[in-house]
């Protein structure tokens, strides 16, 4: 099936300070990948739909200013968590589907568990 | 937007045996997934079934779409089933997912 990479897969990071997230689909092309939030012993939580080449699309209640979502290339979208608070702490795993294929399934990456200290 | 329950949230199995678990959704699909979560959060795809049966060894799926709802067999269950299962579904127009709340798997010795 088709492979999407993240990292970092762990990362602390001190209060105040910005962590950036990659997601890449490795072997296809995703001009939309979705970026979701786990707290522990919870479900996934969609937080934003990435679009290549234009503004990301965010649920409600997610802070688009906290939360920025870059997607440069067909392959690559990033996720940034600016100025981190403790709160921010949290399980964050992207997804993205191989879009030339018409009802495919979706692949996710590893996840990032983010601390923030 | 549409609503995916599982059922039973909890679950200890023995060893070796068989069990169900079932996910209702509210609305039509044109996306059902079945994934399970490892210790390190990795998301394992395990079957894409929007509709119909499919088998991948001791898993097994089935997907009522006019009934909306779908079903996950494990038969012989070993200690390396434990662990989350999440359904996730996505409806016609909209590429997103929509996951349930999980089942908790813990198979004992």
């Amino acid at each position: 099936g088709a492979v999407v990479s993240q990292h970092p897969s762990r990362v602390i990071c001190k209060s105040g300070t910005s962590v950036k997230i990659e997601c890449r689909s490795l072997d296809f092309q995703a001009t939309t990948m979705f970026w979701y939030r786990q707290f522990p012993k919870k479900s996934l939580m969609l937080m934003a739909t990435s679009n290549e080449g234009s503004k990301a699309t965010y649920e409600q209640g997610v802070e688009k200013d906290k939360f920025l979502i870059n997607h440069a290339s067909l392959t690559l979208s990033t996720l940034t968590v600016t100025s981190a608070h403790p709160e921010d702490s949290s399980f964050y795993i992207c997804s993205a589907r191989d879009q030339t294929i018409m009802n495919t399934e979706a692949f996710f990456g590893q996840g990032t568990r983010l601390t923030v200290v | 937007g549409i609503q995916v329950e599982q059922s039973p949230p909890d679950l200890i199995l023995q060893e070796g045996a068989n069990s169900t678990l079932r996910c209702n959704f509210s609305d039509s699909v044109n996306n059902l997934q079945w994934f399970h979560q490892n210790p390190w959060g990795q998301l394992i795809n395990l079957f894409y079934i929007p509709s119909g049966t499919k088998q991948n060894g001791r898993l097994s799926a089935t997907t009522v779409a006019t009934e909306r709802y779908s079903l996950l067999y494990i038969s012989s269950s070993q200690t390396t089933d434990s662990g989350v299962y999440f359904c996730a579904v996505g409806s016609y127009g909209n590429n997103r997912l929509a996951f349930g709340k999980g089942n908790q798997v813990v198979v004992i010795p």
